[in-house]
Formats: C-alpha cells, sequence, structure tokens
C-alpha cells in the first residue's frame, strides 16, 4: 500500500531564505508526483507534475525533484515570499490507477 | 473556463438528514473526483469516475456514501443518513487523462 511521508510537518522562514520540503513514499511504481498548494479555506492549486519519467521541473521560483528509486521528492523554494505562506502537499499517482496518495502536507510561513 | 464548481460552499445539517453535494468539472475533462479532507485523515480518495462510469469506490467509507455522474457536466455525492462524523470538506476534481488534477473549492460540511 503506497503512503506519503512529508517532513517537516510546518517550518516557519523569514522572508528571503531559500527552503526545501521533503516528501517520500513508499511504493516506487508511480505514475506521477504532484505538488499542491492548499491556502486556508480554500482548494488544492496544482505547482508542479513531475512524470516517472523525469527528474526535475521548475516553474518560476519553484523547483521540484523527483528521485524514483530512491522514493523522494523535494520542492525548492528559492527566495521566499509572505506569499509563500500556505501549506504545501505532495501527491503520487502510482501506476495502473488514477489515485493520487497525498501526504499530510507542510505548512509553511513566511514571516516579513 | 471558470474551473471546478462545486456547491453549495458551505452546509450544516442535523444527523440523519441527507445531505447533496455537487460538482461541476472542467469542460472537456474524462476524470472526476471526489476527496474528503479531515483534520486526522488528511486528504482522501472516495470514489472516481472515467467518462461518466465509477472506476474506484473504494474509498467510499460507507453504504450511506454514494456517487453519481449522469452526464459529463455533472456529478453528486450523497450522505444518506449523515453522521456527525462526517463534518469535513469535500473536494471534487477533475483532469484530462493522467494529467493534473485541478481541484474545486471545496464544500465544507458540518453534521450536528
Amino acid at each position: 500500500k503506497q503512503e506519503v511521508t512529508q517532513i517537516p510537518a510546518a517550518l516557519s522562514v523569514p522572508e528571503g531564505e531559500n527552503l526545501v520540503l521533503n516528501c517520500s513514499f513508499t511504493d516506487s511504481a508511480i505514475y506521477n508526483l504532484q505538488w499542491f498548494r492548499q491556502d486556508p479555506g480554500k482548494g488544492l492549486t496544482s505547482l508542479l507534475l513531475i512524470q516517472s519519467s523525469q527528474r526535475e521541473q521548475t516553474s518560476g521560483r519553484l523547483n521540484a525533484s523527483l528521485d524514483k528509486s530512491s522514493g523522494r521528492s523535494t520542492l525548492y523554494i528559492a527566495a521566499s515570499q509572505p506569499g509563500d505562506s500556505a501549506t504545501y502537499l505532495c501527491a503520487v499517482l502510482s501506476g495502473g490507477y488514477n489515485k493520487l496518495i497525498f501526504g499530510a502536507g507542510t505548512r509553511l510561513a513566511v514571516h516579513p | 473556463d471558470a474551473g471546478v464548481i462545486q456547491s453549495p460552499r458551505h452546509e450544516v445539517t442535523e444527523m440523519g438528514q441527507e445531505v447533496t453535494l455537487r460538482c461541476k468539472p472542467i469542460s472537456g475533462h474524462d476524470y472526476l473526483f471526489w476527496y474528503r479532507q479531515t483534520m486526522m485523515r488528511g486528504l482522501e480518495l472516495l470514489i472516481y469516475f472515467n467518462n461518466n462510469v465509477p472506476i474506484d469506490d473504494s474509498g467510499m467509507p460507507e453504504d450511506r456514501f454514494s456517487a453519481k455522474m449522469p452526464n459529463a457536466s455533472f456529478s453528486t455525492l450523497k450522505i444518506q443518513p449523515s453522521e456527525p462524523r462526517d463534518s469535513a470538506v469535500y473536494f471534487c476534481a477533475s483532469s484530462f487523462a493522467q494529467a493534473i488534477q485541478y481541484f474545486g473549492a471545496g464544500t465544507r460540511l458540518s453534521v450536528l
């Protein structure tokens, strides 16, 4: 059974810091991995999707990497801003299915 | 496109009442997903449809829960009878094939 773990559960940093959020999964047979952002009381917004054959994806200040063999992904946020404050969720799409399995999320607070 | 539209945004009901949540997916998407989010269990997939056909309902907690997709532009999730432990935020999402899933804003359900 696929399980997704995110570390840390919460993170508080000053504005301008570069930071890394971690995601691990137990079954390497995945189709893709997605990073989402969730603001309080809102739905999820997709940030990056990495196919199983890819190593990384970049969008603006965000960079996500994938190491399928070790079951790990990282989300790197450069030059963090207060507007980046949100919960970041990692989810894997297991091969053969269309089911996203989510981690519990990392709650990020960027203070001015 | 307006994105995935869910209604109502908030629902407060009494135990034993029937609750119906509604979802309009993004036009052209062939997959529709229903998720439930709670503090204790995080985001869980309840059921998903492909081309209006239910594919996997293994996440539906009990027979009290049922979901339908009568056409490509509408789906419902029904709880009958509702119980206090059903209180959660229910999200609908849609995607084209196994690409990015787009989430609605969610329905916050409170069962008293």
